[in-house]
């Protein structure tokens, strides 16, 4: 049981490159979303999907677009990276009820130069 | 607009010291009020969580006080040892499928030997 994985663990992009991070979760639940994490500024949601099938913008969405592939894997791309995307990006995945726990993976720390 | 403030930034105790880190939100139908700790390299996990029909809740050294006329919450660590040092995030949410947890900005604890 792993919980939430990602990958890569690493990336470094020049500016105008794509890339997509991948997240996949084992715990069958029901939502999935994408934080970033800059220095200072907490963790800021950029998409979230509440449900196979369906996604929403959070806090900082433009920039990236997400995929909600199937209910275990929620990935999100970058069509064309500047260096203001340079941050560490964490999936997390969480199932309402009595506990509510949202989990995260180990997240990806991407560099755009 | 910040939903959820955090203070303070960082904080540094002596071993055997009480941090208290204080959170404050705006929006009143938020119903879950968690905690979350980050290691260096890691992602966020959940360390104590309440919900507004309590005024506190106490796991192990941890203690969360909540004052819901006051719209605020925050943590105690009692007996604070070199292990506890990490970044620490209040959060919140609606108690509904799908919703996301909205972050405070963190705290940096430092605690020294």
């Amino acid at each position: 049981n792993a919980g939430v994985t990602q990958t890569p663990k690493f990336q470094v992009l020049k500016t105008g490159q794509s890339m997509t991070l991948q997240c996949a979760q084992d715990m069958n639940h029901n939502s999935m979303y994408w934080y970033r994490q800059d220095p200072g500024m907490g963790l800021r949601l950029i998409y979230y999907s509440a449900s196979e099938g369906t996604t929403d913008k959070g806090e900082v969405p433009n920039g990236y677009n997400v995929s909600r592939l199937n209910k275990r894997e929620f990935s999100l791309r970058l069509e064309s990276a500047a260096p203001s995307q340079t941050s560490v990006y964490f999936c997390a995945a969480r199932n309402s009820g009595s506990r509510d726990e949202q989990y995260f993976g180990p997240g990806t720390r991407l560099t755009v130069t | 607009q910040q939903q959820v403030k955090q203070s303070p930034q960082s904080l540094i105790v002596q071993k055997g010291g009480i941090p208290i880190i204080n959170c404050a939100y705006e929006n009143t139908a938020f119903d879950y009020f968690p905690w979350y700790q980050q290691f260096p390299g890691k992602g966020p996990a959940l360390l104590i969580a309440i919900r507004p029909d309590v005024s506190e809740k106490k796991e192990g050294r941890f203690t969360i006080s909540f004052n819901k006329s006051a719209k605020q919450f925050s943590l105690h660590i009692m007996d604070s040892q070199p292990g506890d040092s990490a970044t620490y995030f209040c959060a919140a949410s609606i108690n509904q499928a799908g919703t996301a947890l909205i972050f405070g900005k963190g705290t940096t604890l430092s605690v020294s030997s």
